[in-house]
């Protein structure tokens, strides 16, 4: 598509609830990530992945977040038993990593909200 | 853990001034990126420079980079409303896949 799309834009569930976050990133974009952002600060890197695989997920931050791309695109974040603590903006983004540079510039969908009462 | 830190945390000034926010960082890095939020919502890459570079200017932004100090400045020349935002710096970590960002600089531009 034209640009990183995210579902649901907001999610709002209850305490001990399962959650799934879906992203579908940029076609032909092979690197794709997850971040979390808190009110007031920066993005916090969750989960890389590089194809289907995920490349670094040292950013998760307990076993109930688990992600998957089984097809090298679409991306799934899932939270189990959901904790008010979740409550946050969950950011993808996808990257095509630039050949002459070597750099890897982000675009960013525009999130999904998650509001845990 | 973040990366980058930016400093100060709000600005706020009239349209048409310039803000500066800066960014200092730990490790050596490949480069420095700059982005822009909304409302909360998804950022947008503005600039990028290398560890090689020194300065960049892009239309009515200008960055540096002093990776003698770790630091990296984001200028916003003759500003208006539209700019009102916040501004993240996010560091490409040689061997590193991901982005580190910082806590952001919030601006707000008065007309």
């Amino acid at each position: 598509g034209a640009g990183v799309s995210q579902t649901p834009s907001n999610k709002v569930t209850e305490k001990g609830k399962y959650v799934e976050l879906r992203c579908d990133p940029i076609s032909g974009h092979t690197a794709l990530y997850w971040y979390r952002q808190s009110l007031g600060q920066g993005p916090e890197f969750l989960i890389y992945f590089q194809g289907t695989g995920a490349a670094d997920d040292s950013g998760l931050p307990n076993d109930r977040f688990f992600a998957v791309r089984p097809e090298g695109s679409v991306s799934t974040l899932k939270i189990q038993r959901t904790e008010r603590g979740d409550s946050a903006v969950y950011l993808c983004a996808s990257s095509l990593r630039d050949g002459a540079s070597g750099a890897n510039v982000l675009t960013f969908g525009a999130g999904s909200r998650l509001t845990v009462l | 853990s973040q990366q980058g830190e930016e400093d100060p945390q709000a600005l706020s000034i009239q349209e048409g001034e310039n803000a500066t926010m800066n960014c200092s960082y730990k490790t050596s890095i490949n480069n420095l990126q700059w982005y822009r939020q909304n409302s909360g919502r998804g950022l947008v890459h503005l600039i990028l420079i290398r560890s090689n570079e020194r300065e960049k200017h892009s239309g009515r932004l200008r960055v540096t980079l002093d990776t003698s100090k770790k630091s990296s400045s984001l200028l916003i020349t003759a500003s208006r409303a539209a700019d009102t935002a916040s501004y993240f710096c996010a560091t490409d970590l040689y061997g590193n896949n991901r982005l580190a960002f910082g806590k952001g600089n919030q601006v707000v531009v008065i007309p």
